[in-house]
């Protein structure tokens, strides 16, 4: 079957600007969760969706939200872009929120000029 | 959720047998060991999950002694495509999908 798809793979964005990054999860996962990954900091929880409904959300400034709609594919958008916000922003889905092995997309890397 | 320590680095060559240490001394009594492996630029992949004692799969094997205090991710005969970083996580099953990646260890396999 198919896996988590991501889009788009590379993105170049100005300080400022605002951006949407796209996830699919696989097909029947109704959980995805979000992270930012840097060199500097490692992976990093951003939040978790499960049936359209917030979760769990990271310790990341009210500039990085997201949603989930009804076939369970996510959103998440960064308003007001930083030069700090380069990352690898990788998606992951699960069947369930509780005790389900995550399978991860190949991410989108964003990079903020 | 429990706090994991790995080894930054580890580096082996191919054919051997690698194993890498991950601490946990706060597991609590519903976390589960999980071990993801990441290559460059690619999402973590799912290797192997356990509880207690020993899990094997088909890529790996996983010890967990008694105390659940530490776990033990063994790579039987890797080979250079095993180069990648390693990373220990722990967690209840409640909240599982929130997952808190340390900063995991970089193996190195060298022909």
């Amino acid at each position: 079957k198919a896996g988590v798809t991501q889009t788009p793979r590379y993105l170049i964005k100005t300080r400022g600007q605002q951006v949407t990054l796209s996830c699919s999860p696989i097909s029947g996962h109704r959980s995805v969760s979000w992270y930012q990954q840097t060199p500097g900091q490692g992976l990093q929880f951003l939040f978790e969706y499960f049936s359209e409904t917030q979760r769990n959300k990271g310790n990341f400034p009210g500039r990085f939200s997201g949603r989930q709609f009804s076939n369970s594919r996510s959103e998440m958008n960064v308003s007001t872009l930083e030069l700090g916000d380069s990352a690898l922003y990788l998606c992951a889905s699960s069947f369930s929120p509780r005790g389900s092995e995550a399978f991860f997309g190949q991410g989108t890397r964003l990079t903020v000029v | 959720l429990a706090k994991t320590t790995q080894p930054i680095s580890m580096d082996s060559y191919e054919g051997q047998e690698v194993n890498i240490t991950c601490s946990h001394n706060n597991i609590a009594t519903n976390d589960y060991i999980t071990w993801y492996q990441q290559f460059p630029s690619q999402g973590p992949r799912f290797i192997i999950q356990g509880y207690k004692t020993k899990v094997t799969n088909e890529v790996a094997s996983l010890f967990i002694p008694a105390d659940r205090k530490s776990s033990t991710l063994s790579l039987p005969r890797v080979s250079l495509s095993d180069t990648a970083v390693y990373y220990c996580l722990v967690g209840d099953v409640s909240g599982y999908s929130t997952l808190t990646f340390g900063k995991g260890t970089m193996l190195l396999v060298s022909p």
